[in-house]
C-alpha cells in the first residue's frame, strides 16, 4: 500500500499571506511512461464533500482560483495558497491514484486564519 | 452537469448489512469513461476509499474491506450501489459516492454524502 503523510497537521495563516502544505508518499507516484504524477489535492469545508483542486500534482481543476497551486514530483508534493482568503478555511487532503486496487488519502491538514 | 446523490438507511444494526445507492443525474452513468467509487469518512477523521465499479461491471475493492464489500451497477436506473456486510460501530461514517474519469484519475464528481450509524 502507498501511505500518504501530510505536514503540518494544522496551520494558521494571516489573511493575504501564503499557506504551504506538504504531502509525502511512501513510494513514487510518478509513472515514467507518461511522466505524470498521480497525485491530487482536495479541499473539504465542514459539512461538505471534498472538492477537487489539483490533479496530476499541478493541474488546476476548472474554476479553481489561481491562488491555489500544486508542485512536486515522485514522493514529495506541495499545495500552496499564495494569498489566503477567508473562504479558504478548510481541511486539505492529498490523494494518490497511482496504485490500484487501493487509492489512498493523506490524513489532512487544517487551515485556519491567524 | 453530472450530479450524484446517495440514499439509504441512516441507521444499521451491528452484524447487519449496510446498503446504499448512488443515483447519477444530469448524464448517463455509462458515458465519459467514468469509474464510480464509494468513499467513507468517520466523524472528524480522514477519507477511506472503499471500492469502485465501471459500467462494464468490473470492480476493485480496498483489500482491508474486500471480504465484506460488494459494489454493483444498474445502468437502466443510472445507479450504483454499495453493500457492506457484518457491520460494526467502526463502520459508522459519512459515505460518499464519487466519480473519476478513467481508471487512474482524481475524483472530480462527489455526492453530498450520507451519514450511516451502526448501532443497536
Amino acid at each position: 500500500d502507498i501511505v500518504m503523510t501530510q505536514s503540518p497537521d494544522s496551520l494558521a495563516v494571516s489573511l493575504g499571506e501564503r499557506a504551504t502544505i506538504n504531502c509525502k508518499s511512501s513510494q513514487s507516484v510518478l509513472y515514467s511512461s507518461n511522466n505524470k504524477n498521480y497525485l491530487a489535492w482536495y479541499q473539504q469545508k465542514p459539512g461538505q464533500p471534498p472538492k477537487l483542486l489539483i490533479y496530476w500534482a499541478s493541474t488546476r481543476e476548472s474554476g479553481v482560483p489561481d491562488r491555489f497551486s500544486g508542485s512536486g514530483s515522485g514522493t514529495d508534493f506541495t499545495l500552496t495558497i499564495s494569498s489566503l482568503q477567508a473562504e479558504d478555511v478548510a481541511v486539505y487532503y492529498c490523494q494518490q491514484y497511482y496504485s490500484t486496487p487501493l487509492f489512498t488519502f493523506g490524513p489532512g491538514t487544517k487551515v485556519d486564519i491567524k | 452537469q453530472v450530479q450524484l446523490q446517495e440514499s439509504g438507511p441512516g441507521l444499521v444494526k451491528p452484524s447487519q448489512t449496510l446498503s446504499l445507492t448512488c443515483t447519477v443525474s444530469g448524464g448517463s452513468i455509462s458515458s465519459g469513461s467514468y469509474y464510480w467509487s464509494w468513499i467513507r469518512q468517520p466523524a472528524g477523521k480522514g477519507l477511506e476509499w472503499i471500492g469502485r465499479i465501471y459500467t462494464s461491471g468490473s470492480t476493485n475493492y480496498n483489500p482491508s474491506l474486500k471480504s465484506r464489500v460488494t459494489i454493483s451497477v444498474d445502468t437502466s436506473k443510472n445507479q450504483f450501489s454499495l453493500k457492506l456486510s457484518s457491520v460494526t460501530a467502526a463502520d459508522t461514517a459519512v459515505y460518499y459516492c464519487a466519480g473519476a474519469k478513467g481508471g487512474y484519475n482524481a475524483f472530480d464528481i462527489w455526492g453530498q454524502g450520507t451519514m450511516v450509524t451502526v448501532s443497536s
